[in-house]
């Protein structure tokens, strides 16, 4: 069975500190991996996906297949980072798995001053 | 160009009660999925129509339901209504299937309260 776990349910950082949201998943296969973000009153929203390779708003995200990992991190956290970050998988494509995504149950992060 | 459309946004119901949720995904998008979020489970799938044919199916009773137009908007329905369906549920879109990776972009959601 495929499952997500974020460890932490609230992460509480400085303004300018890293940042290292955990997500660790289990599915037999190489799956494909997002983050999803949700700011205060707005809508679900991608931040970023593993195929993509790509920083989004200062955060990175790498796979490490051996650890079963895609930690999200920010090397300076900002005001605005304060959300509610989700990470999520869904089968590759080629299995006909769909859209179908497996969430985990979130990190909510609170950057301070 | 407009985002994915949920309506209603808030609905009362009481016990016993049935209620249809609708979804308007984005043009050009043919895949709707369905999500509950709830505080105590998180986001869960419920289901995913294509070209309207069900592609995938959560872990739900048969009391939910949906089904897709041949425009590509969906509908869910939830009967027989019990105090634990209450939920925000959440519906997304994306252009295809079977192609891995689809980025899916999210209504606002449907808040129901059962009573």
């Amino acid at each position: 069975a495929q499952r997500v776990t974020q460890p932490e349910k609230l992460l509480s950082v400085f303004k300018g500190a890293p940042v290292e949201l955990k997500c660790n998943y289990s599915y037999s296969g190489s799956p494909e991996l997002f983050w999803y973000v949700q700011y205060s009153r707005q809508r679900l929203q991608l931040l970023l996906r593993h195929i993509s390779r790509e920083s989004i708003k200062g955060f990175t995200a790498d796979l490490n297949k051996g650890e079963t990992s895609f930690h999200l991190k920010k090397p300076f956290a900002q005001e605005e980072d304060s959300a509610m970050y989700y990470c999520a998988l869904s089968p590759p494509g080629v299995t006909g798995g769909g859209n179908k995504l497996t969430f985990g149950t979130g990190t909510q992060l609170k950057v301070e001053l | 160009k407009a985002g994915v459309t949920q309506t209603p946004r808030y609905l009362i119901k009481t016990r016993g009660q049935q209620v249809t949720l609708s979804c308007s995904p984005i043009s050009g998008h043919r895949s709707v999925s369905w999500y509950q979020q709830t505080p105590g489970q998180g986001l869960q799938f419920l289901f995913e129509y294509f070209s309207e044919t069900q592609r995938n199916k959560g872990n739900f009773p048969g009391r939910f339901s949906g089904r897709q137009f041949s425009n590509s908007r969906s509908e869910m329905n939830v009967s027989t209504l019990e105090l634990g369906d209450s939920a925000l549920y959440l519906c997304a879109s994306t252009w295809g299937w079977r192609v891995g990776a689809n980025v899916l972009t999210f209504g606002a959601g449907s808040r129901l309260t059962v009573l």
